[in-house]
C-alpha cells in the first residue's frame, strides 16, 4: 500500500525557518514524482513544484519559485519543503503528492494527510 | 497559467445526478486527454476519482464519470448520495516544463 506520511502540525513566527517532510512507504520512491501542493485557508489547490527522487530534477510552479525550496533524500525516502524566512501569508495547509506517471506528470495518485503551518506575524 | 474555471458551487437532492464543469482554452483542457477530478471532503486530503478524462481509479464507484467535448471537460455524479457532498476539483496537463498541470478554481457539492 501506497503511503505518504507528513510531519505534524507548525506554528511559527514571520521570519523563522521551516522544512516539513514527506516520508514515503509501500513503493520504490525513487520512480515516481512528488509535488507540494499548497491550499491556503478556504482555498483550492495549488502546484508548487515537483521533483523525481531519482535524480532529484526539480521544478517550480513560477508563483513559487526562489520561495520554497524542495529536496529529496533517497536514503529515507523522504521529500522535504523548505523555507528560508517565512511570511503570514505561508499560512496554509501544505500537502505532498505522488504522481502516477514518469513522462506525463498529470495526475496525483496518491496524498499525504496534509501539513498545517501558521505563521504569524 | 490561470486555474480552470468551475462553478462555485451546485446542489442536488438524493438520488439525482449533478454534472460538474472545468473550463479552460486550447492549451490545457483541449490539448490534451489528461483531466483528472479530486474529492475533497471538508479537512482531508483530496482523493483522485477520475484520470485521463474518463477513467475511474479502481474501489471508485461507478455512479461517477468524465468527459471532455472541446475544451470543457465534466464530473457527473449519477444517484447523487449524502456522503458525495464534498469539494471537487479538476485538473489538466498543460505540458509545461516547470508547471506541468493546473488545478481548477474547486466545486463545492451540497446534498439537499
Amino acid at each position: 500500500e501506497v503511503r505518504l506520511e507528513q510531519s505534524g502540525r507548525e506554528v511559527k513566527k514571520s521570519g523563522e525557518s521551516l522544512k516539513i517532510s514527506c516520508k514515503a512507504s509501500g513503493y520504490r520512491f525513487s520512480s515516481y514524482w512528488i509535488g507540494w501542493v499548497r491550499q491556503m485557508p478556504g482555498k483550492g489547490l495549488e502546484l508548487m513544484g515537483i521533483i523525481y527522487p531519482g535524480d532529484s530534477d526539480t521544478r517550480y510552479s513560477p508563483s513559487f519559485q526562489g520561495q520554497v525550496t524542495i529536496s529529496a533524500d533517497k536514503s529515507v525516502s523522504t521529500t522535504y519543503l523548505h523555507w528560508s524566512s517565512l511570511k503570514a501569508s505561508d499560512t496554509a495547509t501544505y500537502y505532498c503528492a505522488r504522481h502516477d506517471d514518469v513522462d506525463i506528470v498529470a495526475t496525483i495518485d496518491s496524498w499525504g494527510q496534509g501539513t498545517w503551518v501558521t505563521v504569524s506575524s | 497559467q490561470s486555474a480552470l474555471t468551475q462553478p462555485r458551487s451546485v446542489a442536488g437532492s438524493p438520488g439525482q445526478s449533478v454534472t460538474i464543469s472545468c473550463t479552460g482554452t486550447s492549451r490545457d483542457v483541449g490539448a490534451y486527454p489528461y483531466v483528472s477530478w479530486y474529492q475533497q471532503v471538508p479537512g482531508k486530503a483530496p482523493k483522485l476519482i477520475i484520470h485521463d478524462v474518463d477513467k475511474r481509479p479502481s474501489g471508485v464507484p461507478d455512479r461517477f464519470s468524465g468527459s471532455k467535448s472541446g475544451s470543457t471537460a465534466s464530473l457527473t455524479i449519477s444517484g447523487l448520495q449524502a456522503e458525495d457532498e464534498a469539494d471537487y476539483y479538476c485538473s489538466s496537463y498543460v505540458g509545461n516544463y516547470n508547471f506541468p498541470y493546473v488545478f481548477g478554481s474547486g466545486t463545492a457539492v451540497t446534498v439537499l
